[in-house]
């Protein structure tokens, strides 16, 4: 089983429209969790953090449930420049290495 | 540009051939860090140093793979004895250690290996 699971996609959906991206890790012994996007062909690029208190950063809603091992990405009012892909990311309690575990990614394609 | 750069961006190689990468990270960081990711897959890492120190290697790095960070600063990764199954973009990243979730990744190295 992979520590992190998302569902690949492709969601398509039209300019404006609220997308959620859902991700489940195995371990419980993960400490922190974060969304990282990756445009086509370029690098992942750290969106944002993943707190149990839910954090907000203009559009974009990240939300943690412990008990669930799950990790949420809402996008509200998509863009065309929003498309890419999600990427999941936890980081292990044990050592501190930094060493970041990445599902495979949900690709999101907005559409005009 | 004081962003992560890696050369060569691609390159392509036959089976049994050797290859070397290199990185050159943010000059302030002192953490590096190589992933690979293949088609479809999120980025797997594969080992991370901490200044010159190799602290830590995942098992997805055979025998074949070692890494050098000589001085804390550029690091290189070589492949001995390619295989077609290490066909892969190659990533590196670097970050400083008070802020390791937030690895700024260099545009990485695509490797062919036919």
């Amino acid at each position: 089983r992979k520590e992190v699971e998302q569902d690949p996609g492709p969601f398509n959906v039209p300019e404006g429209a609220t997308v959620a991206f859902n991700c489940t890790y195995s371990n419980s012994a993960s400490q922190s969790f974060f969304w990282y996007r990756q445009d086509c062909r370029k690098e992942p690029k750290l969106l944002m953090s993943v707190y149990s208190s839910g954090n907000e950063d203009g559009r974009f809603t990240a939300q943690l449930n412990r008990a669930s091992q799950y990790i949420s990405l809402l996008i509200r009012d998509s863009k065309l420049s929003d498309s890419a892909t999600y990427l999941c990311v936890v980081i292990l309690r044990s050592g501190n290495t930094g060493k970041l575990i990445f599902g495979q990614g949900t690709t999101l394609q907005v559409k005009p | 540009d004081t962003g992560v750069s890696q050369n060569p961006r691609h390159k392509i190689t036959k089976r049994g051939q050797n290859v070397t990468f290199r990185c050159d990270p943010i000059s302030e960081h002192n953490r590096l860090y190589w992933y690979r990711q293949t088609l479809g897959q999120g980025p797997e890492f594969l080992t991370y140093f901490q200044n010159e120190a190799q602290l830590e290697k995942s098992r997805l790095l055979s025998d074949r793979f070692s890494a050098e960070r000589p001085k804390g600063s550029f690091s290189t990764l070589e492949i001995q004895r390619t295989e077609q199954g290490d066909s892969a973009m190659y990533l590196c990243a670097s970050s400083s250690v008070g802020t390791t979730y937030e690895q700024y990744f260099g545009p990485g190295t695509r490797l062919t290996v036919t």
